[in-house]
């Protein structure tokens, strides 16, 4: 089955660091450009950055450059994201996504696959 | 503020039609495919439409989109209580170098 499962959410305080993870299974990782994108509470989807297939590229929203770092272990199968200096802005729930294939016909905002989700909540 | 924009909510009866609208510009929709994607409640989003009218296999043909110029729609026929759910459209935008969503849509069968 093919299927992302993100973890490492959670609590923490306003300027600390955070790194999710998001295990992929059941199809070849290395192959797929990856996402993340957030939903804060009662809100709606918000892309957060992207990785190209062999990690050599990358691609931040405005309100997450110099912050968020995004990166994968294709060895592993696992995507990753960094959050550091965090803001109560950043309290959302993390969804790891699929790209789908580009010759398959989907286009650059077509995510096949999603995760679960891993909640962060930056408070005090 | 989303980039594009939806109306927060829709309505219909089962069995009727409804169609959400997606308005956006020339650097996204103008200028890149549509998606959607269905987010039925406390679930992840689930791609609905691609390519502004491709359905991912699975997904039941009640359910078609459309793109003309920039501007975008979700169609929903036959519409049954399993369609309540919030739906959001997204489209790549060349001016921000990245994907940008609608507001979502929230979709009330009564």
């Amino acid at each position: 089955e093919v299927q992302l499962e993100e973890s490492g959410g959670g609590l923490v305080q306003p300027g600390g660091s955070l790194r999710l993870s998001c295990a992929a299974s059941g199809f070849i990782f290395s192959t797929y450009w990856m996402h993340w994108v957030r939903q804060a509470p009662g809100k709606g989807l918000v892309w957060v950055a992207r990785i190209n297939s062999d990690g050599s590229s990358t691609n931040y929203a405005d309100s997450v450059k110099g912050r968020f770092t995004i990166s994968r272990d294709n060895a592993k199968n696992t995507l990753y994201l960094q959050m550091n200096s965090l803001r109560a802005e950043d309290t959302a729930v993390y969804y790891c996504a699929r790209r789908g294939y580009d010759s398959s016909g989907y286009g650059p905002a077509a995510f096949d696959i999603w995760g679960q989700g891993t909640m962060v909540t930056v408070s005090s | 503020q989303s980039v594009l924009t939806q109306p927060p909510s829709a309505s219909g009866t089962p069995g009727q039609r409804v169609t959400i609208s997606c308005s956006g510009s020339s650097s996204n929709i103008g200028s890149n495919t549509v998606n959607w994607y269905q987010q039925l409640p406390g679930t992840a989003p689930k791609l609905l439409i691609y390519s502004n009218n491709q359905r991912p296999s699975g997904v039941p043909d009640r359910f078609s989109g459309s793109r003309s110029g920039t501007s975008a729609s979700l169609a929903i026929s036959g519409l049954q209580s399993e369609d309540e759910a919030d739906y959001y459209c997204a489209a790549w935008d060349d001016s921000l170098n990245g994907p940008v969503f609608g507001g979502g849509t929230k979709l009330t069968v009564l």
